[in-house]
């Protein structure tokens, strides 16, 4: 079985500029998290999916991020503009019924 | 208050010794996992239980519903073992995974 699969892995940018990660969840599997993880913290949800629906972006800071799931499967997250502080590896983790599967992250260092 | 406390914030124990990590959350919860983050990032889900007690290898994981609290044991640890443990929780109906903030543990030989 794939697991789930992100991208990049890594990412330098500059202050301003926009990034976009994407998430390809395990086929079958309905639920969807992105986290921002800082170093030296636990991961931090920013949002959950339900297929194609938002369950829940309420620690999304939204005036910079958004996350769409268009056709309940991938999933982009981006940053516009990204700020020193968004420095933070960004992990995309999928669940089905059971067991949730996480991805490798994506690290971003904003410059 | 974080929905999921986890403690120690850094363990450092010697090769061979018998290691506990805990987790205790404040609300009802469908299942935990118990989770290893090595250097890079990569996450690893070395159990997920919603009663008892789960054994894989050296690896013990116990939880009790009723004092909503899970424990991770690590018997004969080996440097190896040293990497991030943390458990996440699946809160509410929403099944919404909360993470712990993390047990930074080094084995030294």
């Amino acid at each position: 079985e794939a697991g789930v699969a992100q991208s990049p892995r890594y990412k330098i940018i500059e202050k301003r500029q926009s990034v976009a990660f994407w998430c390809n969840p395990i086929s079958g599997h309905a639920t969807l998290y992105w986290y921002q993880q800082i170093l030296g913290q636990g991961p931090k949800l920013l949002i959950q999916f339900q297929n194609n629906g938002v369950v829940d972006d309420s620690q999304l800071p939204k005036d910079r991020f958004s996350a769409e799931r268009l056709k309940g499967v991938d999933s982009t997250l981006k940053i516009q503009p990204a700020k020193l502080e968004d420095s933070a590896v960004y992990l995309c983790a999928s669940r089905g019924d059971g067991e949730a599967f996480f991805g490798q992250g994506t690290r971003l260092t904003v410059v | 208050k974080n929905e999921v406390e986890q403690s120690p914030q850094n363990l450092t124990a010697q090769e061979g010794e018998f290691i506990t990590i805990n987790c205790s959350y404040s609300v009802g919860i469908s299942a935990l996992h118990w989770l290893q983050q090595h250097p890079g990032g990569g996450i690893v889900s070395l159990f997920m239980l919603s009663s008892g007690k789960k054994k894989h290898g050296r690896l013990i994981a116990t939880i009790n519903i009723q004092e909503k609290h899970s424990s991770l044991h690590i018997t004969a640890s080996h440097p190896r073992d040293s990497a991030v443990y943390i458990c996440a929780a699946l809160l509410g109906s929403a099944r919404q995974l909360t993470f712990g903030s993390g047990t930074q543990l080094t084995v030294l030989p």
